[in-house]
């Protein structure tokens, strides 16, 4: 089925030692999404990718990057982690901008930091 | 982007409807209503969405007021599986520094019991 992959589905990453996941889908949207979800919080939003144009959410701090090489994937680079980020990852993509059109997303990947 | 207020938590019986409320009351008139399920350590999962008219897919029933100025969430035959965090999100159709980001509020936490 066509879907949202995020990969691995667990991470257990040092503290300060440059992490990367990634996200991948088959459904063929122009937009990507990545939001972060600490414990018993709503998702909030990171960045997004319009196609290759990236939007940066104005609170989101300078430690997380954001790569999309291709329309499929999209990776999330968390520079130095601290034990602050260790959260659920989400990706989720959505065809276009409207509003008509629903959010797919992925099942995250729930980073730890030691 | 208008703020909602959804009560934080709820419980149900199994094979009872669920009736999720959210209120709305500065909602603008090119606002849909969202609704978003996010079972534990899983990515949120589209349900419904309105504009104004009540609509049914196969998996709830969204009825919003006549002022538009709240809306309800119907689960007719609440099962186990239905135990999430249900979010209400306000989006507008287009225009501003929101168009087209889901943004999650804090969503009520659905507990269906046998």
């Amino acid at each position: 089925d066509a879907m949202v992959i995020q990969n691995p589905r667990y991470q257990v990453t040092q503290f300060g030692k440059p992490v990367t996941l990634s996200c991948s889908q088959t459904l063929n949207h122009n937009v990507m999404y990545w939001y972060q979800q600490k414990s018993s919080q709503a998702p909030k939003l990171l960045f997004h990718y319009y196609d290759k144009d990236f939007n940066n959410e104005a609170d989101t701090p300078d430690n997380f990057q954001s790569r999309r090489p291709n329309t499929s994937f999209c990776f999330l680079d968390i520079r130095s982690p601290g034990l602050g980020d260790a959260a659920m990852y989400l990706c989720a993509t959505s065809r276009e901008y409207f509003v008509t059109i629903g959010y797919t997303f992925g099942s995250g990947t729930r980073l730890t930091v030691v | 982007d208008a703020k909602t207020t959804q009560p934080p938590s709820m419980d149900c019986a199994e094979g009872r409807a669920a009736n999720l409320p959210c209120n709305h009351s500065t909602i603008s008139g090119n606002e849909y209503v969202y609704w978003y399920r996010q079972i534990h350590s899983q990515g949120p999962q589209y349900i419904i969405h309105g504009l104004k008219n009540n609509e049914t897919n196969e998996m709830a029933s969204l009825i919003i007021t006549e002022d538009r100025k709240s809306s309800t969430l119907i689960l007719p035959h609440a099962t186990l599986r239905d135990t999430a965090v249900y979010y209400c999100i306000a989006l507008p159709e287009g225009g501003g520094t929101s168009y087209g980001k889901l943004t999650f509020g804090q969503g009520t936490i659905l507990t269906v019991h046998p």
